[in-house]
């Protein structure tokens, strides 16, 4: 079965960065689209990021652009979000998440990771 | 760039069906069918329920509908189930340029 599991959160200083994983298993990861989404606590959902399925075409969030950085490799089935310059507005359980269709993008979450927590305090 | 409409709160009790709306504009919600809806519990990373408007993933219940009609999108669920206690969200593509793509507030279903 699809399984998605994210690692790196914790707890940084504002200006800090963080590297998030997000390792994938259960289906063939080099042909579906990932994402990164995030949820402030107590707060709703937020899409942060997209990767194609080859790693060529990458889109983020307006307040995480020039921040932010996804990025994939294929051989290890894991897709990363890079997190630089981090301010306390970016503290959120952060989820990685496979795109509904291989090849292209719907805009829609098929499966989620657990989910790996940010905070962003000095 | 603002969230979409969703009401904050709804009910119903078993047996009866409710309809959470979802209200954006032509540049999202109304100008594509790329809308989604979102089943979060407590505690637990989101479900998806409904993509493109109104197909259902495997494995989901016939009991969730979706559908669209100009810029507001519906969830129907009916024969309520006391497990379908939960928030749900709904998210839609947009043409804008800030992001790709945008979510509702998230609304609180409780059964009675």
């Amino acid at each position: 079965q699809v399984q998605l599991v994210e690692s790196g959160g914790g707890v940084v200083q504002p200006g800090r960065s963080l590297r998030l994983s997000c390792a994938a298993s259960g289906f063939t990861f080099s042909t579906y689209y990932m994402h990164w989404l995030r949820q402030a606590p107590g707060k709703g959902l937020e899409w942060v990021a997209h990767i194609s399925h080859d790693g060529n075409k990458k889109y983020y969030e307006d307040s995480v652009r020039g921040r932010f950085t996804i990025s994939r490799d294929n051989s290890k089935n894991t897709v990363y979000l890079q997190t630089n310059s981090l301010i306390p507005e970016d503290t959120a359980v952060y989820y990685c998440a496979r795109d509904t269709h291989d090849f292209w993008t719907g805009y829609s979450f098929d499966n989620w990771g657990q989910g790996t927590l940010v905070t962003v305090s000095s | 760039q603002s969230a979409l409409t969703q009401p904050a709160s709804v009910s119903g009790s078993p047996g009866q069906s409710i309809t959470i709306s979802c209200t954006g504009t032509s540049s999202d919600v109304g100008g594509y069918d790329y809308v989604s809806w979102y089943q979060q519990l407590p505690g637990k990373a989101p479900k998806l329920m409904i993509y493109e408007v109104r197909n259902r993933p495997s494995g989901v219940s016939n009991r969730f509908s979706g559908s669209k009609s100009g810029n507001t999108a519906s969830l129907t669920i009916s024969g309520l189930q006391a497990e379908d206690e939960a928030n749900y969200y709904c998210s839609s593509y947009t043409s804008s340029t800030a992001l790709h793509v945008i979510f509702g507030a998230g609304t609180k279903l409780t059964v009675l």
